[in-house]
Formats: structure tokens, sequence, C-alpha cells
């Protein structure tokens, strides 16, 4: 029973272009939502989070999209960069659960 | 400034041993946890502790034991391998979860059972 989703396992994107992962999630407990990247051999790193009581968070060439009444989130990076070329992982908590779920993860490729 | 310290990086072990995989952090961070990633699983919640002496089990906590005697250190204990635990294992930790829920992550450690 997979309570967050990212039904997506690969995206190709041209440099310079919009890259929009998505993710899916079902527990409607969840109230704060991580996105993290992560390269071979090296732990994920955080990326940009989103609280319940907002709909959206920017933070540079990253921006994290919520829908609660869909419970969907999504990420956006532009432009994208060869860089961007990663592995991403949505992630969600219920808070003072201290636990986060993760999802399967995004393979993304930025075509130079 | 180290971070998330695990070791080691890489291990091969055979049905039946125990072994330990060390995490360190050097942040004063509380709240540490271990994950296992599997193809295709994303990342999966073993065990979390919210300070020293204070442990509880994630998602798959089967096969695995944790103890938090340190703020710095959360040792991950396999009892009794087996190859369903062949998986690459990243350690954590963040500052109060309550407050935010970034984690920091080691770089991994690589465990193959045969």
């Amino acid at each position: 029973d997979q309570q967050v989703k990212q039904n997506s396992p690969s995206l190709s994107v041209q440099e310079g272009r919009i890259s929009i992962l998505n993710c899916d999630y079902t527990n409607s407990m969840f109230d704060y939502f991580l996105w993290y990247k992560k390269y071979p051999a090296e732990g994920p790193t955080f990326l940009i989070s989103i609280s319940s009581i907002k709909d959206k968070n920017e933070d540079g060439r990253f921006t994290v999209f919520l829908n609660k009444s869909a419970k969907h989130l999504s990420l956006h990076i532009v432009p994208s960069q060869p860089g961007d070329s990663a592995v991403y992982f949505c992630a969600a908590s219920e808070s003072g659960t201290y636990k986060y779920i993760f999802g399967t993860g995004t393979r993304l490729k930025v075509l130079a | 400034n180290a971070g998330v310290t695990q070791t080691p990086k890489f291990q091969v072990l055979k049905t039946g041993q125990s072994m330990t995989l060390q995490c360190a952090q050097d942040m004063n961070h509380e709240y540490m946890s271990w994950y296992r990633q599997d193809p295709g699983m994303g990342l999966r919640l073993i065990h979390y502790s919210v300070g020293a002496g204070i442990t509880d089990q994630g998602e798959v906590p089967n096969g695995y034991n944790v103890s938090r005697s340190t703020t710095e250190d959360f040792p991950l204990r396999l009892l009794s391998a087996a190859p369903s635990q062949t998986s690459v294992y990243f350690c954590a930790s963040s500052w109060d979860p309550i407050v935010t829920m970034e984690a920091f992550f080691g770089q991994g450690t690589r465990l193959t059972v045969v």
C-alpha cells in the first residue's frame, strides 16, 4: 500500500525548458511535504519543502505546488540545467509522527 | 564539517552473520533515522530516534535493532543477515522535526548478503 506515489519513473527534458515532476499521496493526514535530489553513489539532499497551509513555495529555479484537494504535489524546475540530472524523491509526513514516507523516485535527465 | 558519516561504505556478508552499520553526526541533531533503498521501492524507514535513549520502529523494522546511547551515534544492527537485506542503507539526521522536516543524509552503505 504505497501512500506516496511517483508514477513517472523517468523524465527527459531539454536544457532551458521546464521540468515538472509529479507526486501523489493517499493519506489526508500528511501535512508536510519535501523534495530530495539524489545523485548516484551519494545520499539524498534536501531541495525544497511545503507545508499544507501553503499551496506554493519557491526557491530560485525550484517551485513546489501543493493541491490538497487532489492530494497532489509537483516540483517545477525552470530553467532546467544538465546538473539537475538526478533522481528526485518526494516525501510526506504527518506532524508529530516523526516519520517520512518516500515515493519511489523519478529519474530526470536534462539534455544539453 | 563532516555532517552525517556512515561506515562502512560497502560490505558483503554471508547469510546468518551479524554486523553493525555505523552512523555518526556532528550537528547536534536530536532526530536520527535509518532507511533502506531498494530498486522500485524508494526509501523505506527502518528505525528512528528522537533523542538519546529513545528509539521507535519505522515501516520495515524486522531483522534490525538500534540503540541511541549518545546524541551523535545511531548504529543499526543486523542480527542474522538474510539475502532480503541486500540493499543500500542510509542514515539521516535532522533538527527538531516538529519545526522542520529537512533531513541530512549520509552517503550510504551498500550491503550485499550472499
